[in-house]
């Protein structure tokens, strides 16, 4: 039971560097998200896709870009890394609208911005 | 936006019942109430979610106040593998797609 699969799962970038973090799902699900963590806080939306086609701003998007490749492939951008996204980024899918559903996470991505 | 307030922690002896209280004084008639969890170093788990009833599954229960300003998070039989940080989340906001977690409850499981 793969669920949904984050790469890489540590990356270190210096500022200024670009790079896409990877997200697929093998549950059929048609909603996908891209959180972030940082220390000793909870999740926050950066950005999701209600449907393949589809991508919509979350509550901090700014400095990042995604793409949904296919049903199964939701992928993040950072353009031009700054130290601020210093952070874990956690990929979710739902069945659906995550209201009267479950979210499944992957394991996250560890990024550090130097 | 409809919020919700946990205790930054709680203690729980190993193989007893856990309650983990949530407030929600602010909700609205159609929020559903979720419960997910976060183990060290990994991504959050879907514990539970209810609307107005009573929740069963198994891995906990969740009693939903009749007001529905409260709730509780009930785990039978606490074990090590419980010590995560539980959230308790009403969706809010981007079309029913976001689940925004706080700080949720930080518990710890005492062999």
């Amino acid at each position: 039971n793969a669920g949904v699969t984050q790469t890489p799962k540590f990356q270190v970038l210096k500022t200024g560097q670009s790079m896409t973090l990877q997200c697929a799902q093998d549950m059929n699900h048609n909603s996908m998200y891209w959180y972030r963590q940082d220390p000793g806080m909870g999740l926050r939306l950066i950005y999701y896709s209600a449907s393949e086609g589809t991508t919509d701003k979350g509550e901090v998007p700014n400095g990042y870009n995604v793409s949904r490749l296919n049903k199964r492939e939701f992928s993040l951008r950072l353009e031009s890394a700054a130290p601020s996204q210093t952070s874990v980024y956690f990929c979710a899918s739902s069945p659906r609208r995550v209201e009267n559903t479950e979210a499944f996470f992957g394991q996250g991505t560890r990024l550090t911005v130097v | 936006d409809a919020k919700t307030t946990q205790p930054n922690s709680m203690e729980s002896n190993e193989e007893e019942p856990v309650h983990l209280p949530c407030n929600h004084s602010t909700i609205s008639g159609t929020d559903y109430i979720h419960w997910y969890r976060q183990l060290p170093s990994q991504g959050p788990e879907y514990v539970i979610h209810g609307l107005t009833s009573n929740v069963n599954n198994r891995m906990a229960s969740l009693a939903i106040a009749e007001d529905r300003k409260s709730s509780t998070l009930i785990l039978h039989r606490a074990t090590l593998r419980d010590a995560a940080v539980y959230y308790c989340i009403l969706r809010v906001g981007a079309g029913s797609y976001q689940l925004t977690f706080g700080k949720g409850t930080k518990l710890s499981v005492i062999p």
